[in-house]
This record gives structure tokens, sequence and C-alpha cells, in this order.
């Protein structure tokens, strides 16, 4: 079974700082999703990345793929509080039809 | 609004009752999936529908039966839950190719508990 490892798992940082979530996955995959879940609420995409070396940029966020290493990564430029949510990532295998195999998620809270 | 909607938002039922979840899609979707959220765990994929026919069912207890009358409607009828149960229930659809797969979209979840 395909296996997606995010850490860290809770991550707390000050406004204005930056820092990088790290999203592994154990078989090979060309398909990687970033979502965003604010608490009680559903799951918002932010990413799709389809191919090595993706990399794509909304805002203070930038999410890069590296299919070779299996890593994906989600990185925050300059936090704001807004981005206080859950980050997961999920991957789809090369045979594992439309199942998505979603990470443990990343609990990230900004503090002022 | 992901243009995928889900019915009741919050459910309170007991053990012996009998209860159904629905999710309906407005993006022409042709694939549909139920997924179970419960604290600290990853996101479990329950069952998944392409073209109305379901093609997944991860080891499901029978205690859930889903039902896909069309590619917008999905249901998930419930009896003789068990307290364990208790979790968000998180509907989602894509449009499936035979190239390549699509971004899922999700409802907002129906947020289930079991006395």
């Amino acid at each position: 079974e395909l296996k997606v490892e995010q850490n860290p798992l809770f991550l707390s940082m000050q406004e204005g700082k930056n820092y990088t979530i790290y999203c592994n996955y154990s078989t090979t995959s060309d398909r990687l999703y970033w979502y965003r879940q604010d608490p009680g609420k559903s799951l918002e995409s932010l990413f799709v990345l389809l191919s090595n070396g993706a990399v794509k940029q909304e805002g203070r966020l930038m999410a890069s793929l590296d299919t070779k290493a299996r890593l994906s990564t989600l990185h925050i430029t300059a936090a704001v509080h807004d981005l206080s949510a859950t980050y997961f990532c999920a991957v789809v295998g090369p045979d594992t039809g439309n199942q998505f195999y979603f990470g443990t998620g990343t609990s990230l809270t900004v503090i002022p | 609004e992901t243009g995928v909607t889900q019915t009741p938002r919050h459910l309170v039922m007991g053990m012996t009752n009998k209860k159904s979840l629905k999710c309906e899609q407005h993006l022409g979707h042709n694939a549909m999936y139920w997924y179970k959220q419960s604290a600290k765990k990853p996101l479990e994929l329950m069952f998944v529908y392409s073209l109305e026919e379901r093609v997944e069912n991860n080891s499901v207890p029978s205690r859930f039966s889903p039902e896909c009358p069309n590619s917008s409607h999905l249901f998930l009828h419930l009896h003789t839950l068990q307290p364990e149960d208790s979790a968000l229930y998180l509907c989602a659809s894509s449009q499936e190719s035979g190239i390549s797969y699509n971004e899922q979209f999700f409802g907002p979840g129906t947020r289930l508990t079991v006395l």
C-alpha cells in the first residue's frame, strides 16, 4: 500500500517567518495534490503537481514536486495568521486507479 | 463553495438507528467518493464510484452501504453503527479520463456522532 508521510505534524510559527512542510511517499507517483482544511470545514484544493520538477505558487504558498526523491514541499513565505489551517498532501499511485492516498496532515498555527 | 453539497451537516444517531447521508455534485463530474476523517488519522477512502459503478470498496464494514443512482448523487446508508464510527464523512467528486486524473473537489462533510 502506498504510504504518505508529512512532517511536521504540528507547526507553530510567528507571522513574517518562512517555513517548509514536507510530504514523502513510498512508491512511484507522478501526481500530487495539496489541500487546505480549516477547522470544521472541508478540504480546499491548493495545488496540483503533475510532473517532476513542477512548481506552483499562489500568494505566500509555493509547492514543488521531486518524483525521483518521492518528495513534495509546501513552502510558506512571510506567514500571516490567515494561513493557519491543516495542510494535506495526497498522492495517486501508478496502479491505484483514481484512489488518493492522503498524508496525516500538518496543523499550522501562525502566531501574531 | 466547491460545487459539492452534503446533507445533513450534523447527525447524531443511536446504534440501532438507520440513517442516510446525501451528497450532490453540480460540476458535471463522473466519479464520486466517500471518505472518513477521524481525529488524528489520515483521510480514509471508503468507496469510489466511477460512471455510477462502484470500483473501490476498501474493506468497509457492511454497516455502511453506498448508493449511486446517477452521476450527480451519492448516498451512504448507515445502520447499526458503533461509537467508533463517529467521524467527519466527506464526499468528493472528480472528472476522470483515461489519460489523467484530476483533483477531487470535496463537500463540507457530515459530522456524525454515534451514541
